[in-house]
């Protein structure tokens, strides 16, 4: 079965840096997603995107946060300065299409980020 | 807005015995289901899902999910526990109009015993 790739699985970066979260979505699918699960919480949805552009957002995605498809193959979520709070697991996720629900999400395994 | 509850962080089965997962869910329209499966270093895999066609869904690895309207319930079982299926569980729900876009519930870690 197809996958959508991760890297790196574990990051480690000072409170104030910028980081960079890569994800390599399924090659046909058109949208891309990133979740986060701050330790002992839940699932959260950060964002949506297709066709080069934002499509939807959650209250947590603020001007910290930016996503770009540089390559149309990768998929990033940039952190421009992290804070403590960010440190969560960030999963990408991508489907072939929108809103057709005999379609699967695919989720990557996730990248843990730890800010000091 | 749609939220998500599971009722128990930790559930633990002997192995052979019934697994019950439970989810109640709120939703302003028809909610779409789901229950996701996520093995220790693995991401979140779609064990199966609920999009207003038989209430009763069967899903891989022999769970099962019966949507029940009137109880806003989705609630997941296996007849028979194995070891394999020692994990965290995601119940999930998305409306229509939202795409894909998922609210999650807080998870239930499934442990299994010998």
């Amino acid at each position: 079965e197809p996958e959508v790739t991760q890297t790196p699985s574990h990051q480690v970066t000072q409170m104030g840096q910028e980081v960079i979260l890569r994800c390599v979505p399924i090659s046909n699918h058109l949208y891309f997603y990133w979740y986060r699960q701050i330790l002992g919480q839940k699932v959260e949805f950060l964002v949506s995107f297709y066709n080069n552009e934002i499509s939807e957002k959650s209250e947590i995605f603020d001007d910290q946060f930016s996503v770009e498809r540089p390559d149309g193959s990768n998929f990033t979520l940039k952190i421009r300065s992290t804070k403590l709070e960010d440190s969560a697991m960030y999963f990408c996720a991508s489907v072939r299409t929108w809103g057709t629900f005999g379609e699967k999400l695919f989720f990557g395994s996730g990248t843990q980020l730890s800010v000091l | 807005a749609q939220s998500v509850t599971q009722l128990g962080s930790h559930v633990s089965v002997s192995e052979g015995a019934l697994v019950l997962l439970r989810c109640n869910y709120s939703s302003s329209v028809p909610p779409y289901l789901f229950w996701y499966v996520q093995y220790p270093n693995q991401g979140l895999q779609l064990l199966l899902k609920y999009t207003s066609a038989a209430t009763l869904v069967k899903g891989i690895n022999g769970f099962e999910a019966e949507f029940k309207k009137s109880e806003t319930s989705f609630h997941l079982t296996k007849p028979s526990a194995h070891m394999s299926d020692a994990a965290e569980y995601f119940c999930a729900v998305s409306e229509g109009n939202a795409g894909n876009m998922l609210t999650f519930g807080g998870g239930t870690r499934l442990m299994v015993k010998p």
